[in-house]
Formats: structure tokens, C-alpha cells, sequence
């Protein structure tokens, strides 16, 4: 079946510095989502890309679908102490599909120090 | 206009007993997901259901889940004889149409443990 890996597990960055994660699909996806969670708390969407070589920006929050709509990644630059949590990224590979039957991968947590 | 609404926050069954989530979906949102999140995992879909209908329950396992969201009152998740590996947080979420997730809001949810 289809997996969705997301690298690093854990980052841990001084307020300031800029963080980055990774998500790879086994498979072509027709669209990624990216998630943040508290700690403690519950998801809430960020953002979903679609086309191929996608990028998109969110103030400090730069998103990015790879060309072969197989990876994409999360770039956060000078990193803020409200940015903690695990950030989730997830694929659907069916076009035209439901935007709600998506893999997740594991996630990475934030963590940064003041 | 309250959120989407989940109780209990939080659960303890004994292994055997049953377990019963409850969603109450933001206001003039007829769309309700659930989902499962085992510790240090993603979400992983369970059901769509829409008023007195299940949609798609492709996620939900065979035996000993249920789900329904009736005319009046909120979206219920039953596990019968609950077991120590159903322990997870279980998110609702709700939606106003057929988007999915971009056009949903998720509840705080309710974390399970089976002890």
C-alpha cells in the first residue's frame, strides 16, 4: 500500500533558526496537505498542494511539491517559539479523489528553545 | 459558533468494557469524519458519514466498530469490547460540503485508554 515518510522524526532549533521537513511518497500523488498539532492538541490544516512543482507561501511558512508530485517539503525561516508542534504532511493518490482518505506520515516535532 | 465538539476529552475502559466517542459537528456542517491517531503517528482514516447515512466506512475495522451520525444529536463512535491496542486519540472532523479535510475543523478529540 501506499506510505508516506516524513524526515526528521524530532528537530530541536534555537528560536531564530530556520527548520525544514521532509515527506516522501512511495507513489504519484494527486494532491499534499500539510498539518500542524500542538502538543496535547488537535490538527489543523495548513495548506494543500496540487500541481506539480507547487510552491507556496505562508508568511514565514514556505511549502513546496515536488515535480514529480512524489515528495514535498515544509520550510519554516527564523523559527518562533509558537511554532512548536508536529507537523504532519498528507498524500491522496487518487485525482479527483475524496480530500479526506489521505496517508499521513508520522510527522515531525518542533521543538524550539527561547 | 462553537467548534466541533468531542467528549469525553478524555476516556479509561477496562479491556472488555465498551467505549462510545461522541462529535457534535460545528454548526450548519451536515460532513463528519473520524480518525485514529496512535501514539507518535499520523491520522488514519476510519469513516465519512453524512446525516443518517455512512458514505465511505473503509477504514473502520470489521469487527467491534461502529459508527453513526442520526438525524438529531452527534456523530457516535462505538467500540465494543474494547482491547488494549484501540489506547489512541480519535478525531472528528467536521465539514460544511463535500471538500474534505481543506474545508474541515477538527474536534479536540478523545484519547482512549484501555487498561
Amino acid at each position: 500500500g501506499q506510505q508516506v515518510m516524513q524526515i526528521p522524526q524530532y528537530q530541536h532549533v534555537q528560536e531564530g533558526e530556520d527548520f525544514t521537513t521532509y515527506c516522501n511518497s512511495s507513489t504519484t500523488l494527486s494532491n499534499i496537505q500539510w498539518y500542524k498539532q500542538r502538543p496535547g492538541g488537535h490538527p489543523v490544516f495548513l495548506i494543500q498542494l496540487v500541481k506539480s512543482g507547487e510552491v507556496k507561501k505562508q508568511k514565514r511558512l514556505t511549502f513546496q511539491f515536488g515535480e514529480a508530485k512524489k515528495n514535498s517539503s515544509l520550510h519554516i525561516t527564523a523559527t518562533q517559539t509558537t511554532d512548536v508542534g508536529t507537523y504532519f504532511c498528507a498524500g491522496e493518490r487518487d485525482s479527483g479523489g475524496s480530500n479526506y482518505k489521505l496517508t499521513f506520515g508520522k510527522g515531525t516535532l518542533l521543538t524550539v528553545n527561547p | 459558533n462553537a467548534g466541533v465538539m468531542q467528549n469525553p476529552r478524555h476516556l479509561v475502559r477496562r479491556r472488555g468494557q465498551e467505549a462510545r466517542l461522541r462529535c457534535s459537528p460545528m454548526k450548519g456542517h451536515s460532513h463528519v469524519y473520524w480518525y485514529r491517531q496512535l501514539p507518535e503517528e499520523g491520522l488514519k482514516f476510519m469513516v465519512y458519514l453524512q446525516k443518517e447515512n455512512i458514505i465511505d466506512e473503509s477504514g473502520m475495522p470489521k469487527e467491534r466498530f461502529s459508527a453513526e451520525f442520526p438525524k438529531e444529536g452527534p456523530s457516535i463512535l462505538r467500540i465494543q469490547q474494547v482491547v488494549r491496542g484501540d489506547s489512541a486519540a480519535y478525531f472528528c472532523a467536521s465539514s460544511p460540503l463535500t471538500g474534505g479535510l481543506t474545508e474541515a475543523f477538527f474536534g479536540q478529540g478523545t484519547r482512549l485508554t484501555v487498561v
